[in-house]
């Protein structure tokens, strides 16, 4: 099924740790994004790329890294994990629609399944 | 202040109802997403908007771009439709991977 894959599901770590979160996608789209959910609040960027090649930090980019070497997969990186690193992760990708009409210069969008991180 | 505000933040309907979720932004636009957050956590996309309104099934969404507001209606709501909602704004000539998105709200509809 054509959509965006993030694996793991779920995963423990201990403070310290190195680890990288997969996503793909199938769609083509040029532009990608990593978010992370906390409790109370909405969906923040972490990094996100408008192209293979091309990265750059959203809102909360510190102890995250990013590569996007294929248009399909943009894995994000947990350097040295930390218990606020604790999270809901989510990968979505998107297109721009052609110009003109109801959808010019719009997204559609499309999310991973989510990634639960727990850091002890 | 934040960018995107959503109200309510939580709200109880019975099975019927007609309910209204609102979004309203501070900044300039391109285009509004409306998405529903299962309570199992995926997230999907129901709305892209850059103008007037759209209509799915029971679900219709309207954009005001001069006063800056997004209403989501829900007509004959059903307990399957309980769910987190979220209201998304891509910043005008902002980066296109760059939404910025409301804190959500939480949709109960009783039987």
């Amino acid at each position: 099924n054509a959509g965006v894959t993030q694996t793991p599901k779920f995963q423990v770590l201990k403070t310290g740790q190195s680890m990288t979160l997969q996503c793909a996608q199938d769609m083509n789209h040029e532009y990608m994004s990593w978010y992370r959910q906390d409790p109370g609040m909405g969906l923040r960027l972490i990094h996100y790329s408008v192209g293979a090649g091309i990265t750059d930090q959203g809102e909360v980019p510190n102890g995250y890294n990013v590569s996007r070497s294929t248009t399909e997969d943009f894995p994000l990186r947990l350097l040295s994990a930390a218990p606020s690193q604790t999270s809901v992760y989510f990968c979505a990708s998107s297109w721009v629609a052609g110009t003109g009409g109801s959808y010019s210069g719009a997204n559609v969008l499309t999310f991973g399944a989510g990634s639960r991180l727990t850091v002890l | 202040k934040n960018e995107v505000e959503q109200s309510p933040q939580n709200l109880t309907a019975q099975e019927g109802e007609f309910i209204t979720i609102n979004c309203s932004y501070s900044v300039g636009i391109s285009a509004l997403h409306w998405l529903q957050q299962h309570p199992g956590g995926g997230i999907v996309s129901l709305f892209m908007l850059s103008s007037g309104k759209k209509k799915h099934g029971r679900l219709i969404a309207t954009i005001n771009i001069q006063e800056k507001h997004s209403s989501l209606h829900i007509t004959a709501s059903h307990p399957r439709d309980s769910a987190v909602y979220i209201c998304a704004v891509k910043n005008y000539g902002g980066s296109q991977g760059n939404l910025i998105f409301g804190k959500g709200t939480k949709l109960s509809v009783k039987p």
